[in-house]
């Protein structure tokens, strides 16, 4: 059963590097190619997709956050990453890892980790 | 970007009645080359990830109770619950994922036990 896990900092300082890792177990995350995502929810809202990535390293962002995102993916250890720099407190949400259920492009979401909350405070 | 506006809210139902929620893209998702619209609903209950309830705006994931349906096309779409279980208490999403790199969702609608 394929299972992803976010881990990183619970707390980013404004204007800092917000970093995150998902770790894929069960699975090659170069078996197929899916492009790994990226989504976040700010406490109490709706969910933002920030951006997925494929095994070979091609991306897609959302244009809204793309100045401050990058995704890497390093297959040796099964995981993909995620930086957003500049933080503000309105970075401020629970970020998910999620694969989606499409191959070749990103799509609907069909696993998922369980979230990570980043707060953005000094 | 396509906005995902659902309806309503909120919305309290009745255990046994029916649910439905509404879903309204400002273009269309519909890819007439294959024939799909790309368009999926997700259940969200507190403290816990979203999960795949139906992709292609009506194929349920294995699993999933058949008391929930997916429906519609183009612009508009419809999650139901058949007959509401006190399990099913949750927010529901819609998530179009026709428009590459702008995928978005809706605003999520609170459903509760009346």
């Amino acid at each position: 059963q394929l299972q992803l896990q976010e881990s990183g900092p619970g707390l980013v300082k404004p204007s800092e590097t917000l970093s995150l890792t998902c770790t894929v177990s069960g699975g090659s995350i170069s078996s197929s190619n899916y492009y790994w995502g990226w989504i976040r929810q700010p406490p109490g809202k709706g969910l933002e997709w920030i951006g997925g990535i494929s095994y070979s390293g091609s991306t897609y962002y959302n244009p809204s956050l793309r100045s401050r995102v990058t995704i890497s993916v390093d297959t040796s250890k099964n995981h993909f990453s995620l930086k957003l720099n500049s933080v503000t407190a309105a970075d401020t949400a629970v970020y998910y890892c999620a694969r989606p259920g499409i191959a070749g492009r990103t799509g609907y979401f069909d696993y998922w980790g369980q979230g990570a909350l980043v707060t953005v405070s000094s | 970007d396509i906005v995902m506006t659902q309806s309503p809210d909120s919305l309290a139902v009745s255990l046994g009645e029916r649910a439905t929620i509404n879903c309204k893209s400002s273009q269309s998702v519909f890819y007439s080359p294959n024939n799909k619209n790309y368009l999926a609903w997700y259940q969200q209950k507190p403290g816990q990830p979203p999960k795949l309830l139906i992709s292609w705006a009506s194929t349920r994931e294995s699993g999933v109770p058949d008391r929930f349906s997916g429906s519609g096309s183009g612009t508009d779409f419809t999650l139901t619950i058949s007959s509401l279980q006190a399990e099913d208490v949750a927010v529901y999403y819609c998530h179009q994922y026709y428009s590459i790199p702008s995928l978005t969702f809706g605003q999520g609608t609170k459903l509760e036990i009346k």
